[in-house]
C-alpha cells in the first residue's frame, strides 16, 4: 500500500532559526495536504497543494509540491515558539478524500 | 469549516469490554473518517463511513472489532470491541470539506485499556 515518509522525525531549533521537513510518497499523489498538531491537540489543516511544482506561502511558511507529485516540503522561516508541534503531510491519491498521513516531524523551538 | 465534537473525551476500560465513541458534526457531511493515533505516532485510518452504506475498512481493521454506525449526515459512532491493552490509543473522527479534500478533526477520545 501507499507509504508516506517524513524526515526528520524530530528537530530542535532555537527561536529565529529556519526549519524544513520533507515528505516522500511511494506513489504519485493527486494532492498533498499539510497539518499541524500541537501537543495534546488534534491535527489542524494548513494547506493543500494540487499542481506539479506548486509553491504556496502562508506568512513564514512555504510549501512546495514536487514535479513528480511524489514529494513535498514545508519550510518555516525564523521559527517562533508558537510553531512547536508535529507537522504531518498527508497524501491524497486513492479514493476521493481519503488521505494517507506521513510519519510526522516533531518540531521543538526554544528561546 | 466544520465543528466536531467527540464523546467521551477519555475513558479507562477493562480488557474484554467494549466502548462506543460518538462523533457529532455541526453540519451535514458526506464522508466521515475514523483514525487511530498511538502516542507519538502518526494517524492510521481505520475506516471511512458514508451515510447510507457500509463503512469501508482499511487493511488490518475489521468490522467485528471496530463496528461503525452512520445513521445520518451529522453523526457517527465507532465501537472498539473486546478491548485489549493494545487498543489503548487516541481515536479521532474527521470529516472532509465540502468542495475540497481538507479534513477537519474532532478533539479525539483517549482510550486506556487495563
Amino acid at each position: 500500500g501507499q507509504q508516506v515518509m517524513q524526515i526528520p522525525q524530530y528537530q530542535h531549533v532555537q527561536e529565529g532559526e529556519d526549519f524544513t521537513t520533507y515528505c516522500n510518497s511511494s506513489t504519485t499523489l493527486s494532492n498533498i495536504q499539510w497539518y499541524k498538531q500541537r501537543p495534546g491537540g488534534h491535527p489542524v489543516f494548513l494547506i493543500q497543494l494540487v499542481k506539479s511544482g506548486e509553491v504556496k506561502k502562508q506568512k513564514r511558511l512555504t510549501f512546495q509540491f514536487g514535479e513528480a507529485k511524489k514529494n513535498s516540503s514545508l519550510h518555516i522561516t525564523a521559527t517562533q515558539t508558537t510553531d512547536v508541534g508535529t507537522y504531518f503531510c498527508a497524501g491524497g491519491g486513492g479514493t476521493a478524500s481519503k488521505l494517507t498521513f506521513g510519519t510526522g516531524t516533531r518540531l521543538q523551538v526554544t528561546l | 469549516s466544520a465543528v466536531i465534537s467527540q464523546k467521551p473525551s477519555r475513558d479507562i476500560c477493562q480488557r474484554g469490554t467494549s466502548l462506543t465513541i460518538q462523533c457529532q458534526v455541526d453540519s451535514q457531511v458526506t464522508m466521515m473518517f475514523w483514525y487511530r493515533q498511538q502516542p507519538g505516532q502518526s494517524l492510521t485510518l481505520i475506516a471511512t463511513a458514508n451515510q447510507g452504506s457500509e463503512a469501508t475498512y482499511e487493511s488490518g481493521f475489521v468490522i467485528d472489532k471496530f463496528p461503525i454506525s452512520r445513521p445520518n449526515l451529522t453523526f457517527s459512532t465507532l465501537t472498539v470491541s473486546n478491548m485489549s491493552p493494545e487498543d489503548s490509543s487516541i481515536y479521532l473522527c474527521s470529516v472532509s470539506g465540502g468542495q475540497t479534500d481538507e479534513q477537519f478533526f474532532g478533539p479525539g477520545t483517549r482510550l486506556t485499556v487495563l
